[in-house]
């Protein structure tokens, strides 16, 4: 089955304490993204990635850090944790048809909280 | 990059047709218009995209005028099911260019 998964799907952890969330896809899509969801501010990007060692930043990228070693994973890592950081994530794939633009795919989620 | 204007909220009846209107004044040449579905705790799920004039898939209609400044998704026949709030997108033309700016979407309810 198509899809993209995520790790954890909750974590709560505490502030500093460094944390990797995984992002997984089996759809050989070359754009993987992170997003982050917040209450009255919708989604808004954090990285992205074009393909295998090419990633650019998102809307807001402080905080955060991405590699993309390999083209089915895009881990999202937070070094440093911060309570501002409390929220649920989304990570998502694409491809580019021809002539068409992406469709995205999103992962289910994790809803992490920092204390 | 294009920004959107959605109607914070909508709500509907069962077995209504909904449309959504998204304005996106400053939509450039090549870009294209995406609607996304999200139900609670969910990720956003595709519904339809389109350039210009009209779309229609099995779930939704995407109607857009031919000066591309807005776009609406109609819903045929609501169910209870499609309350969720609705995204619309405006995919930049560039090809380096993967920053996709999601608004603040619709919260469509749709009432029994």
């Amino acid at each position: 089955e198509a899809q993209v998964t995520q790790n954890p799907r909750y974590l709560i952890t505490v502030t500093g304490k460094k944390l990797t969330v995984t992002c997984s896809q089996n759809m050989n899509h070359e754009y993987m993204s992170w997003y982050r969801q917040d209450p009255g501010l919708g989604l808004r990007q954090i990285y992205y990635s074009m393909n295998v060692e090419a990633t650019d930043k998102g809307d807001v990228p402080e905080g955060y850090k991405v590699s993309r070693k390999e083209k089915r994973n895009f881990p999202l890592i937070l070094e440093s944790p911060s309570p501002n950081q409390t929220s649920l994530y989304f990570c998502a794939s694409s491809y580019r048809d021809r002539g068409r633009r992406d469709t995205q795919y999103f992962g289910p989620g994790t809803r992490l909280t920092v204390l | 990059l294009a920004k959107t204007t959605q109607p914070v909220s909508m709500d509907s009846y069962e077995g209504q047709e909904v449309n959504i209107t998204c304005s996106h004044n400053n939509i450039a040449t090549n870009d294209y218009i995406t609607w996304y579905q999200q139900f609670p705790s969910q990720g956003p799920r595709f519904i339809i995209q389109g350039y210009k004039t009209k779309v229609t898939n099995e779930v939704a209609s995407l109607f857009i005028p031919a000066d591309r400044k807005s776009s609406t998704l109609s819903l045929p026949r609501v169910s209870l099911s499609d309350t969720a709030v609705y995204y619309c997108l405006v995919d930049p033309s560039s090809g380096s260019a993967r920053q996709l700016t999601f608004g603040s979407g619709t919260q469509l309810t749709v009432l029994p």
